[in-house]
């Protein structure tokens, strides 16, 4: 059964910086695009950044730019988003999913609260 | 980027309606266009991939279509399991702009 499980999410401080963490099984990491998508409270899906199999391209929403990584591991069935410089409005559940394109396989999200 | 746009916003149906949604992009996304399906607390989970294949294991009542700009998913005869909000995503261009979604719930 594919399983995708984020965590990494809580409560952070305006400036401050969090590191999600996405654990894969069921099904090969190192085959598939991942992504990280975004949904605020009281607002709509938002695609944040996606990652090639091998790491060697990475793209994000212009929003994040500069401020979120996303990264991987391969041999430990993970995907990572390093979130910088936090404001308000990144506040949102982050979820991660499995593909490029359309998206096959998502978990119920991480929260990420940030507020002073 | 890609705007999308969805209509309506929200709608109120009943048990054995038949619903459609409307999707369109502010260009031409050739079949880059794909539906998703959230309820709340629950991940989100793809119905139909490009414009009209039907994900596996979503029962045939959902179906889509369209091309270049304008697009549809349709639900014929809603169960209640189908009461959700619903989000079209195109994947032309980066980024992979979601529409704002379309609630569906019980009249």
């Amino acid at each position: 059964e594919v399983q995708v499980v984020e965590s990494g999410g809580g409560l952070v401080q305006p400036g401050g910086s969090l590191r999600l963490s996405c654990a894969a099984s069921g099904f090969t990491l190192s085959r598939n695009w991942m992504t990280w998508v975004r949904q605020a409270p009281g607002k709509g899906l938002e695609w944040v950044a996606n990652i090639k199999q091998d790491g060697s391209e990475k793209y994000y929403v212009d929003s994040v730019k500069g401020r979120f990584t996303i990264s991987r591991d391969n041999a430990k069935n993970s995907l990572y988003l390093q979130m910088s410089s936090l404001t308000a409005e990144d506040t949102a559940m982050y979820h991660c999913a499995r593909g490029q394109g359309w998206l096959d396989d998502w978990g119920q999200g991480t929260l990420v609260t940030v507020s002073s | 980027d890609i705007q999308m746009t969805q209509s309506p916003s929200s709608l109120s149906a009943s048990v054995g309606d038949r619903v459609t949604i409307t999707c369109r992009a502010s260009q031409s996304i050739s079949n880059y266009l794909h539906w998703y399906q959230h309820k709340p607390g629950k991940a989100p989970k793809v119905m139909i991939y490009a414009v009209s294949s039907l994900q596996s294991g979503v029962p045939s009542r959902f179906s889509g279509s369209g091309s270049g700009t304008d697009f549809t998913l349709t639900i014929t005869s809603l169960q209640p399991e189908d009461f959700a909000t619903y989000y079209c995503q195109q994947t032309y261009n980066i980024p992979f702009t979601f529409g704002p979604g379309t609630k569906v719930d019980i009249k």
